[in-house]
């Protein structure tokens, strides 16, 4: 079945450096979405790329889609204290039994001040 | 709008019993989806409903199953319990309608707990 394999498993950075997930599906996707999870929280949806080599930004944040619509990452800049928690990415399959959301097991980032 | 709500919102039980876990999504959205998320497995996907129908079912035994009422509401029921089931299960809501965007707007979670 499909698969999501997300990277790193966690990160702690200095306040100010920049971070980068990456996330890697076994098939084609139809859309990948982002989520992110403060701690004790529950996700909350960020961004869908759709297109082949699609690239959105929101404000410091920058996701990218890939060509082959297989990968995807999200880019922080400069890292903020209220950046610290764990980031999801999810990928739509192409359909049938692919069809459903699939999560990678998310990137943990810590921030120190 | 009103968010996603789910009941209860903390459980415990013992191994062999059952559960039922309740979902409440946003008006207006038909397709429910849960989850269960563990700190080593990450968020599983269990099935999602959509007007009353399982669209989709993930990996997870048959001691797992769900249902979608006629006003979108979902429950989820877990029998014979066991150690391994302890997690957050969270629902999710979605329009469900293809060409939108497809947002998952997450609830608070269930804790369950399983002694």
């Amino acid at each position: 079945g499909q698969q999501v394999m997300q990277i790193p498993q966690y990160q702690h950075v200095q306040e100010g450096e920049d971070f980068t997930t990456y996330c890697n599906s076994s098939t084609t996707l139809s859309n990948i979405q982002w989520y992110k999870q403060r701690p004790g929280g529950h996700p909350v949806f960020l961004i869908q790329l759709v297109k082949s080599g699609e690239v959105k930004k929101q404000k410091r944040l920058t996701f990218q889609f890939g060509e082959a619509k297989k990968n995807s990452s999200l880019h922080i800049t400069a890292t903020q204290t209220t950046d610290v928690g764990t980031y999801f990415c999810a990928g739509r399959g192409s359909g049938g039994s692919n069809y459903k959301l699939t999560f990678g097991k998310g990137t943990l980032l810590t921030v120190n001040p | 709008k009103a968010g996603v709500t789910q009941t209860p919102r903390y459980l415990i039980k013992t191994r062999g019993q059952q559960v039922t876990l309740s979902c409440s999504p946003i008006s207006g959205h038909r397709s429910v989806s849960w989850y269960q998320q563990t700190p080593g497995q990450g968020l599983q996907f269990l099935f999602e409903y959509f007007s009353e129908t399982q669209r989709n079912k993930g990996n997870f035994p048959g001691r797992f199953s769900g249902r979608q009422f006629s006003n979108s509401r979902s429950e989820m029921n877990v029998s014979t319990l066991e150690l391994g089931d302890s997690a957050l299960y969270l629902c999710a809501s979605s329009s469900g309608t293809s060409g939108e965007v497809d947002t998952q707007y997450f609830g608070p979670g269930t804790r369950l707990t399983v002694l």
